[in-house]
């Protein structure tokens, strides 16, 4: 059974610039939820994406958007990166779309805007 | 939003001895979760319980839904038992893994 896999691991960028990252769930899965964790605080949630669409979201701009393919992977994008965007973003993913299961994280990748 | 509060935030051990870590929740929940998060940022599912008892190994967690609360208890800590415990909770009726997580415990374990 393949665990959840993040890229990359680590990434530098500069303040207004573009930022995509890339999440490939579990095995089986079919939801995705996205978090961010700002240093010495927990993780907040972003968004969740359920079978290739959008189905909750957290207190988060537009600028911060996603998709999920076919294959259940997905991707997270944040446009105009300003530099309280530093942080560990993780991503997550389950089964079903209800809320009600177990949550399985990847190693995450660490986003630094300078 | 659902407030999660845990405590205490910090905590050092000897190694060898035990400890609880509680987890306070504001609404009724169909999601509580701990998870420890090691020293390079990876975050482990220890246990999915939004009701009752389990236990794997040295570890153990209850819930008490009506009450609003979850405990942790881990026994003869080892150093590898360090890191910051965190616990979730999803709101009942979300509709999702809008997961609300607390601060965290962070847990230091000495030889």
């Amino acid at each position: 059974e393949t665990g959840v896999t993040q890229s990359p691991t680590h990434l530098i960028k500069t303040r207004g610039q573009q930022v995509t990252l890339r999440c490939s769930s579990q095995s089986g899965h079919n939801t995705v939820s996205w978090y961010q964790q700002a240093l010495g605080q927990g993780p907040q949630f972003i968004f969740q994406y359920y079978r290739e669409e959008e189905n909750g979201r957290g207190n988060f701009p537009p600028r911060f958007s996603g998709l999920q393919f076919p294959n259940y992977s997905s991707e997270l994008n944040v446009n105009a990166l300003e530099l309280d965007d530093s942080a560990l973003y993780l991503c997550a993913s389950s089964l079903g779309r209800t809320g009600q299961g177990t949550l399985h994280f990847g190693n995450g990748t660490r986003l630094t805007v300078t | 939003g659902i407030q999660v509060e845990q405590s205490p935030p910090d905590l050092i051990l000897q190694e060898g001895a035990n400890s609880t870590l509680r987890c306070n929740f504001s609404d009724s929940v169909n999601n509580l979760q701990w998870f420890h998060q090691n020293p390079w940022g990876q975050l482990i599912n220890l246990f999915y319980i939004p009701s009752g008892t389990k236990q794997n190994g040295r570890l153990s967690a209850t819930t008490v839904a009506t009450e609003r609360y979850s405990l942790l208890y881990i026994s003869s800590s080892q150093t590898t038992d360090s890191g910051v415990y965190f616990c979730a909770v999803g709101a009942s009726g979300a509709g999702s893994y809008q997961l609300t997580f607390g601060k965290g415990t962070k847990l230091s374990v000495i030889p």
